[in-house]
C-alpha cells in the first residue's frame, strides 16, 4: 500500500535530549512537509522540501532542523533549544512543483505525539 | 498575506442533522481551497478540493463551492452520522505550488 509513515507514534522527550521523528513515504513523492499541532489550533508548517537535498524553513522553524538525503525520507529532529516541545507532529508529502498548483495535494502520515518528560 | 478563519467550535448536532461550517479566506491571486478532516488521534485526510471559482468539491455526502465574490468555502452535509465526529480543518493554497494555511479547525461531535 502506498502512504506516508510516521515513527513513533508516541515519543518522550528529557530534559535537554534531541529527538528524531521519522517520516517515510512510498508514493514516490518530490516534495515533504513538516508540521505542528497544538490543541485547539491549526497546523504551522516547521519545515518543507522541495526536492531531495533541499530544504526550507516554514513559519516555526527555531528549535527544529531536519534532513532530506533521500526522495522517501525526512526527519524531523526536536533540538534542546525547542522549550516547548509537546504536540502532535505532521508528515505530509505532494508531488511536488512540477506537477502544477492543482495536483499538488498534500496527503499526511498518522502523526507522531511527543510529549516532554 | 494569506490566511483562514473558519468557525470555532465544537459544534454539537443529532444524527441526521444538517451540517454547516463556515470557512472564509484571505488571498491574492487564484488559490485553491481544501478540506480535510482528523479523526481523534489520526492524520489528515483529504475530504475534498476545489481548485477555481465556483467550482463544487464533494466527497462523502460533504460539498462545499468556492465563492470568489464572499472569498467562502462552506462546508455542508444534509444528514450527519456519529461517525462523522472529527475535526476539520478548511485550507488554502496559494499561487505558490505546495504550501498550504490552514484554518484553526472546528470539532464536530454527532450525538446518537
Amino acid at each position: 500500500d502506498g502512504g506516508i509513515t510516521q515513527s513513533p507514534k508516541y515519543l518522550f522527550r528529557k530534559e535537554g535530549q534531541n529527538v528524531t521523528l521519522s517520516c517515510e513515504q512510498n508514493l514516490n513523492h518530490d516534495a515533504m512537509y513538516w508540521y505542528r499541532q497544538d490543541p485547539g489550533q491549526g497546523l504551522r508548517l516547521i519545515y518543507y522540501s522541495q526536492i531531495v537535498n533541499d530544504f526550507q524553513k516554514g513559519d516555526i522553524a527555531e528549535g527544529y532542523s531536519v534532513s532530506r538525503e533521500k526522495k522517501e525520507s525526512f526527519p524531523l529532529t526536536v533540538t534542546s533549544a525547542q522549550k516547548n516541545p509537546t504536540a502532535f507532529y505532521l508528515c505530509a508529502s505532494s508531488l511536488g512543483q512540477l506537477f502544477g498548483s492543482a495536483k499538488n495535494i498534500q496527503y499526511f502520515g498518522a502523526g507522531t505525539r511527543l510529549s516532554v518528560l | 498575506g494569506n490566511s483562514v478563519t473558519q468557525m470555532e467550535g465544537p459544534v454539537t448536532l443529532s444524527e441526521e442533522a444538517f451540517l454547516t461550517i463556515n470557512c472564509t479566506y484571505t488571498a491574492t491571486g487564484y488559490p485553491s481551497l481544501f478540506w480535510y478532516v482528523q479523526y481523534p488521534g489520526e492524520g489528515l485526510q483529504l475530504l475534498l478540493k476545489a481548485t477555481k471559482a465556483d467550482d463544487k468539491g464533494s466527497n462523502k455526502g460533504f460539498e462545499a463551492t468556492y465563492r470568489k465574490e464572499t472569498t467562502s468555502f462552506h462546508l455542508e452535509k444534509g444528514s450527519v452520522q456519529v461517525s462523522d465526529s472529527a475535526v476539520y480543518f478548511c485550507a488554502l493554497k496559494g499561487d505558490s505550488w505546495g504550501k498550504l494555511q490552514f484554518g484553526a479547525g472546528t470539532q464536530v461531535v454527532v450525538t446518537p
